[in-house]
């Protein structure tokens, strides 16, 4: 019964191709994020959504595209991947969108872009 | 100049030592202040959390915020070799803003 879940945990695709990935939180929780942590542990902010409405989008290349079904999944899709992209994504989320609400995190998606 | 500067590490100490994890930030705007712990191959837990100035204590652990320095740090009592992790600052400004995390000290503790 892991609290914030992501699928796959190790993707290894090429350059130019296009993949998903998905997260699901079981916490009834109304805020979900992904962060991109770059080779040097460096934990950035892509995107995040309260009760499915993006509310923060940061200076991420439009190849990325973020999805909300509903407020318990946060999708990622990445066209015409290249190999900057490289990384590890994490998806979190929190109880709301308020500034001290701790964040749950998933263990991570290992992209590695041939 | 980065918003959070944390140094890397890494940082070795030997078992029962107590270990200063620090930050500085640039931006006196930021309001909450966390710590977060990472373990290999895992995602971050949130270890404490501070609002404003001030200490806060939790077991072995002690985060301090001074404001006026743009300063914060984390103490580790009696240190564990479970304690040996990637430690990572964060704070944020307001609701509906993004944290800024520092970018973490691995620390070693050894038996």
């Amino acid at each position: 019964d892991t609290a914030v879940s992501q699928t796959p945990k190790y993707l290894v695709t090429q350059m130019g191709n296009d993949k998903s990935i998905k997260c699901e939180q079981n916490l009834g929780h109304d805020t979900m994020y992904w962060y991109k942590q770059d080779s040097k542990k460096f934990l950035k902010i892509m995107f995040s959504y309260n009760n499915k409405e993006l509310i923060i989008n940061e200076t991420v290349p439009n190849r990325f595209s973020p999805k909300s079904p509903d407020k318990a999944h946060l999708n990622l899709h990445i066209n015409s991947l290249e190999l900057g992209d490289s990384a590890v994504y994490f998806c979190a989320s929190s109880q709301d969108a308020q500034a001290h609400q701790p964040q749950h995190f998933g263990d991570g998606t290992r992209l590695s872009i041939l | 100049q980065k918003e959070v500067e944390q140094d890397p590490g890494p940082l070795s100490v030997p078992e029962g030592a107590i270990v200063s994890l620090n930050c500085t930030y640039s931006n006196s705007a930021f309001q909450y202040f966390m710590w977060y712990r990472q373990y290999s191959r895992k995602g971050p837990e949130l270890l404490m959390y501070t609002y404003s100035s001030g200490n806060k204590e939790d077991g072995r652990f002690t985060a301090q915020v001074d404001k006026s320095s743009k300063y914060i740090s984390l103490f580790i009592r009696d240190s564990q070799p479970s304690d040996s992790a990637t430690y990572l600052c964060a704070m944020s400004y307001q609701a509906g803003t993004a944290l800024i995390f520092g970018k973490g000290t691995t620390l070693s503790v050894s038996s």
